[in-house]
């Protein structure tokens, strides 16, 4: 069975760190480019980082460039998000999503339940 | 970056009666060397993750019921649940993934009438 499994979310202060893990199996990791998408409480999906198989190439959203580091090691399955310098408007359930290719430009075929990051004094 | 926008907010349809949504995108999400469109729909159930229904604008992912069907091309298009459910109340999204950053729609709300 194809799954995503999450973990890392928590409480964190403002100004404070979280790395956030998703652990892959069922499918040959390093051959598919890996997204994560986060979703605001009672809000829509935005899309924050992408990253090709090889871990060569890193895509962010502006909202996170410069805070957010994704990398994947495909030794261990698992894909990662390094968030620093995080900010109350972080606060999300941050996804883990497969993309159905190599290469980043297609559809998310898969996706994990999600972790929560909650950014509170 | 693409926006995408989607229309209605919500809707309520009554059980087996026909639900529509339109999604719109800011610019084309034909790629004209391939002649696919970069547009997917993803349904995302109260306290679930999203799932993915169609991919390439009206090619429906591998066990999603018939009655979900994806149409349009270009900057427009629709989703259509032919004979609602009681299991598909859901938010739907819309997705381009034809340029970074792939961007969601706001989503629609699909409730029972």
């Amino acid at each position: 069975e194809v799954q995503l499994v999450e973990s890392g979310g928590g409480l964190v202060q403002p100004g404070g760190s979280l790395r956030l893990s998703c652990a892959a199996s069922g499918f040959t990791f390093s051959s598919y480019a890996m997204t994560w998408v986060r979703q605001a409480p009672g809000k829509g999906l935005e899309w924050v980082s992408g990253i090709s198989v090889s871990g060569g190439s890193t895509y962010y959203a502006d909202s996170v460039k410069g805070r957010f580091t994704i990398s994947r090691d495909n030794s261990k399955n698992t894909l990662y998000l390094q968030m620093n310098s995080l900010r109350a408007e972080d606060t999300a359930v941050y996804y883990c999503a497969k993309v159905a290719n190599e290469y980043l430009y297609y559809y998310l075929d898969v996706w994990g339940k999600g972790t929560t990051v909650t950014v509170s004094s | 970056d693409i926006v995408m926008t989607q229309s209605p907010d919500s809707l309520a349809v009554s059980l087996g009666e026909r639900a529509t949504i339109n999604c719109k995108s800011s610019q084309s999400v034909l790629f004209n060397s391939n002649n696919m469109n970069y547009l997917a729909w993803y349904q995302q159930k109260p306290g679930q993750p999203p799932k993915l229904l169609i991919y390439w604008a009206s090619t429906r992912e591998s066990g999603v019921p018939d009655r979900f069907s994806g149409s349009g091309s270009g900057t427009d298009f629709t989703l259509t649940i032919g004979s609602l459910q009681a299991e598909d109340v859901a938010v739907y999204y819309c997705q381009q993934y034809y340029t970074t950053p792939p961007t969601f729609g706001p989503g629609t709300k699909v409730d029972i009438k």
